[in-house]
């Protein structure tokens, strides 16, 4: 039964620390996608990679924060340095497809609930 | 630009009761796909299903239902008989052709089903 796999599922800190968060994508798939979920703004795109490069990462705050396909087993985005505002569930979610062909499903990891005291 | 309302944002009901959950969408690209999660009080994003612009066709999956209507922009969910197990957050989204296989999320709707 494959699955998206993220680590770790709970992380605190406080302000200024740096934060990693990584993901395994179904294998097979070539594209990645890093959500953030808050109660105040529901689900937002952060980063989007297809066959490891990086095609969008308009959402992402630029200044602190980075995602990463180190390999196509490996995601990673990094937050540096952290903020209270920064606490929230950050879903990894991967998928195929995406091209001139079908845009299918997106998996999503069980998440990384951050907390940034 | 592309957008996803779900206007309500939280319906109770009781068990066995049917409930319909409204997703209406807006895009520009003329293919398009939407989709509906379904996020349990666990916290994991469960994908429900997947439509293609091009297929109108309703689909049931055994007490779910899909009613896809273009003409009202409008993908509806409903829950035959709902159980206390489907109360969850469900999310509808929107990938359009362009936007390679980003997805564009609703607010949500929770659904409290009670005993």
């Amino acid at each position: 039964d494959a699955r998206v796999t993220q680590t770790p599922r709970h992380k605190v800190t406080e302000m200024g620390q740096e934060v990693t968060m990584r993901c395994q994508p179904i294998l097979g798939h070539n594209t990645v996608f890093w959500y953030r979920q808050t109660m105040m703004q529901g689900l937002e795109l952060l980063a989007y990679f297809r066959n490891r490069a990086p095609l969008d990462d308009s959402g992402m705050p630029k200044d602190r924060f980075s995602a990463e396909m180190p390999d196509a087993t490996l995601a990673t985005l990094k937050i540096q340095p952290s903020e209270p505002r920064d606490s929230a569930v950050y879903f990894c979610a991967s998928g195929s497809g995406g091209t001139s062909g079908t845009n299918n499903e997106q998996f999503f990891g069980p998440g990384t609930r951050l907390t940034v005291l | 630009a592309q957008k996803v309302t779900q206007a309500q944002t939280e319906i109770s009901v009781v068990e066995k009761e049917d409930v319909t959950l409204d997703c209406v969408y807006e895009t520009r690209d003329t293919t398009y796909y939407l989709f509906w999660y379904k996020q349990p009080p666990s916290g994991e994003l469960v994908f429900l299903i997947r439509r293609n612009s091009f297929d109108e066709q309703n689909e049931i999956s055994g007490r779910y239902s899909w009613n896809f209507q273009k003409s009202t922009s409008s993908f509806n969910f409903t829950i035959t008989a709902s159980q206390v197990v489907d109360s969850a957050v469900y999310f509808c989204a929107l990938s359009g052709h362009n936007a390679g296989n980003m997805l564009t999320f609703g607010g949500g709707t929770r659904l409290m089903v009670k005993p």
